[in-house]
């Protein structure tokens, strides 16, 4: 089963807006990193954060991270059209391996 | 830089069929891993190489499915015979370094098997 979960499922907003995804996971981790899949695409690298960390900013992301709660968001500011797209998190402990949650689907509205 | 090059980007074959996808690293990355995404079951990791060996396949389904790296910048994944359940997008991702480092992904192939 996955570790990842986020909430929500799906999220539908209007330009300008922001959106805030969360996620959940289960074990230990030495970092959680969020990916983008637009429509038909491979999924796209947004940022890595790592398990001693609390935030970290990349342009108009802004992603937190909870290991007591062991959750995770993502917040995109001044969301755009473009920003239509599955995002996924994902954890890695002490191994290669990559455990991606279900995703969220986001719909932005002009 | 070229990103991820995965072959054929759509695939239809009957069952009983062998189905091959292919896989171009970017140049300088060490580690490979197969994916597949399906509604369902969301995206799997198959199998990953580290330096051209195989890691842990221990999310390949069954023996039908094989992966190889016969060098460094190019990996195949191999279904034989194929059957309906199959069916899905399969992706490969590359990455350097270690596990503190993003992967890189193709666009997939996206795999019907009739």
């Amino acid at each position: 089963s996955q570790q990842g979960e986020e909430d929500p499922q799906a999220l539908s907003i209007q330009e300008g807006e922001n959106a805030t995804m969360n996620c959940s996971y289960k074990t230990s981790i030495n970092n959680l990193q969020w990916y983008r899949q637009n429509s038909g695409r491979g999924l796209v690298h947004l940022i890595l954060i790592r398990s001693n960390e609390r935030e970290k900013h990349s342009g108009r992301l802004r992603v937190t991270l909870d290991t007591s709660k062991k959750s995770s968001s993502l917040l995109i500011t001044a969301s755009r059209a473009a920003d239509t797209a599955s995002y996924f998190c994902a954890t890695g402990y002490n191994t290669d391996k990559l455990i991606f949650g279900t995703g969220t689907r986001l719909q932005v509205f002009p | 830089d070229a990103g991820v090059i995965q072959s054929p980007r759509h695939e239809v074959t009957e069952m009983g069929q062998e189905v091959t996808l292919r896989c171009k690293l970017i140049s300088g990355h060490n580690s490979l891993f197969w994916y597949r995404q399906t509604m369902m079951r969301g995206l799997e990791l198959l199998i990953y190489f580290n330096n051209n060996v195989p890691i842990d396949d221990s999310g390949m389904p069954e023996d039908r499915f094989s992966a190889k790296m016969p060098n460094a910048s190019f990996s195949t994944l191999k279904i034989q015979p194929s059957e309906p359940r199959d069916s899905a997008v399969y992706f490969c991702a590359s990455r350097s370094g270690t596990i503190n480092q993003p992967q890189h992904f193709g666009d997939g192939t996206r795999l019907s098997i009739l």
